[in-house]
């Protein structure tokens, strides 16, 4: 099993859109949780960090995370073609060896279609 | 307020030879991490460094691969006789002190490595 797992892509969704991007996890004692976007030859650039359940919004970010599913998601709502990148999940685990090391998912490709 | 930064941005080096690439974290930033990402491959964690200090090492290489943050200066991730699986990018990201944010890290803009 993977430790970070991310639905498997690509993703296409029309402009305007909703878009869902899904993670889970496998360290059952992880803290913390991050979504980065990643354009084609660039880095990683930081898009939302969640650390409680629930939800967390960012204009038109929201991170829901549940942990005791063990999952974690990204809505992107009204969606623009400006949108489509590669959306990392990553978490730092529990604690010892894991602290400060971010564990990614594979990633989801998103793209937006006008 | 400068990102992190990284030099070189590109490097190419044939097979044997040594590559050294450096990171200066973003200002006030005391813990340094490095992460591989190979062509259509994952981020994967190398190493993580506070001044003076290698905190965690999990990620590396055990042969020809070692990093550094010295008390003055960026932090170096160094690749000793570099082989054609070593081309990558390497980026580099920084967080700020433990109770500060601290876990969350921000990326400079990578090093990629091409080796002939």
């Amino acid at each position: 099993q993977k430790e970070v797992e991310q639905n498997s892509g690509p993703l296409s969704v029309p402009e305007g859109a909703i878009a869902s991007l899904n993670c889970t996890y496998s360290d059952r004692g992880s803290q913390s949780f991050f979504w980065y976007r990643q354009y084609s030859g660039k880095s990683p650039e930081l898009i939302m960090s969640i650390y409680s359940n629930g939800d967390k919004e960012d204009g038109r970010f929201t991170a829901q995370l549940n942990k005791a599913s063990q999952y974690v998601s990204l809505l992107i709502r009204d969606s623009q073609p400006s949108d489509s990148a590669t959306y990392l999940c990553a978490v730092i685990g529990a604690g010892g060896t894991s602290y400060g090391k971010l564990t990614f998912g594979q990633g989801t490709i998103l793209t937006v279609h006008p | 307020n400068a990102g992190v930064m990284q030099n070189p941005r590109h490097l190419v080096r044939r097979r044997g030879q040594e590559a050294r690439l450096r990171c200066s974290p973003m200002k006030g930033h005391s813990h340094v991490y490095w992460y591989r990402q190979l062509p259509e491959e994952g981020l994967k964690f190398m190493v993580y460094l506070q001044k003076e200090n290698i905190i965690d090492e999990s990620g590396m290489p055990k042969e020809r691969f070692s990093a550094e943050f010295p008390k003055e200066g960026p932090s170096i991730l160094r690749i000793q006789q570099v082989v054609r699986g070593d081309s990558a990018a390497y980026f580099c990201a920084s967080s700020p002190p433990k109770g500060s944010g601290g876990e969350t890290q921000y990326f400079g803009p990578g090093t990629r490595l091409l080796v002939l």
